[in-house]
């Protein structure tokens, strides 16, 4: 059983520089969560995706961000012209769109640490 | 005002002790709570989940919900060393966001 893989695990960048990150989802779950996290502070909501539509997008993401679920299988987050305020862990989740008789668990993966210089 | 407020400690107890972490929240429309674990430079690891008023527990620990006060609470028992880590709540209505406070720092001392 495999979980949320994301790649690369830290990835530094220089001021400008554009990157691209990937996660794969569990394999059963339709739905799929980007969210950051800065230290000291508890992860915040991005946007998700429910197979390939993008649902919801926060205010967080700025034009220089773009995110894509192509298939509705794996996910990119790209950031543009990066700046040293977005240097943060950057998570990745999936869930099920349809009660599992658990809930709406979101199960995340190791995220990716970026640090733009 | 933050949908989720959460005490970010640091919290120090020594092993053995019972833990209690708590959460308030403001928005009556949120459904389902839940705890996370986060170890250093790690994603969080989910711990427990609730569904409305009422508690669950799961081993060593219990999860406690108060739609009436918005507040919600994960307690531990028998803390062991290996506890210490960052413990994160979480609410959404359903399927959608999840909506995060800021995180304990939880340290069990030997």
């Amino acid at each position: 059983d495999t979980g949320v893989s994301q790649n690369p695990r830290h990835k530094i960048t220089k001021r400008g520089q554009n990157v691209t990150f990937r996660c794969d989802p569990i394999s059963e779950h339709n739905r799929l969560y980007w969210y950051r996290q800065t230290l000291g502070q508890g992860p915040e909501f991005l946007t998700y995706f429910q197979n390939e539509a993008q649902l919801e997008k926060s205010r967080l993401l700025s034009d220089r961000f773009s995110a894509e679920r192509p298939k509705g299988s794996f996910s990119t987050l790209e950031i543009q012209r990066t700046e040293q305020g977005d240097s943060a862990m950057y998570l990745c989740a999936s869930s099920s769109a349809f009660r599992t008789g658990k809930g709406y668990e979101q199960y995340f993966g190791p995220g990716t640490r970026l640090t733009v210089t | 005002q933050k949908e989720v407020e959460q005490d970010p400690g640091p919290l120090s107890v020594p092993e053995g002790a019972i833990v209690s972490l708590n959460c308030t929240y403001s928005n009556s429309a949120f459904q389902y709570f839940m705890w996370y674990r986060q170890y250093s430079r790690k994603g969080p690891e989910l711990l427990m989940y609730t569904y409305s008023s009422g508690n669950k527990e799961d081993g060593r620990f219990t999860a406690q919900v108060d739609k009436s006060s918005k507040y919600i609470s994960l307690f531990i028992r028998d803390s062991q060393p290996s506890d210490s880590a960052t413990y994160l709540c979480a609410i959404s209505q359903g399927a959608q966001k999840l909506v995060f406070g800021q995180g304990t720092r939880l340290t069990i001392n030997p």
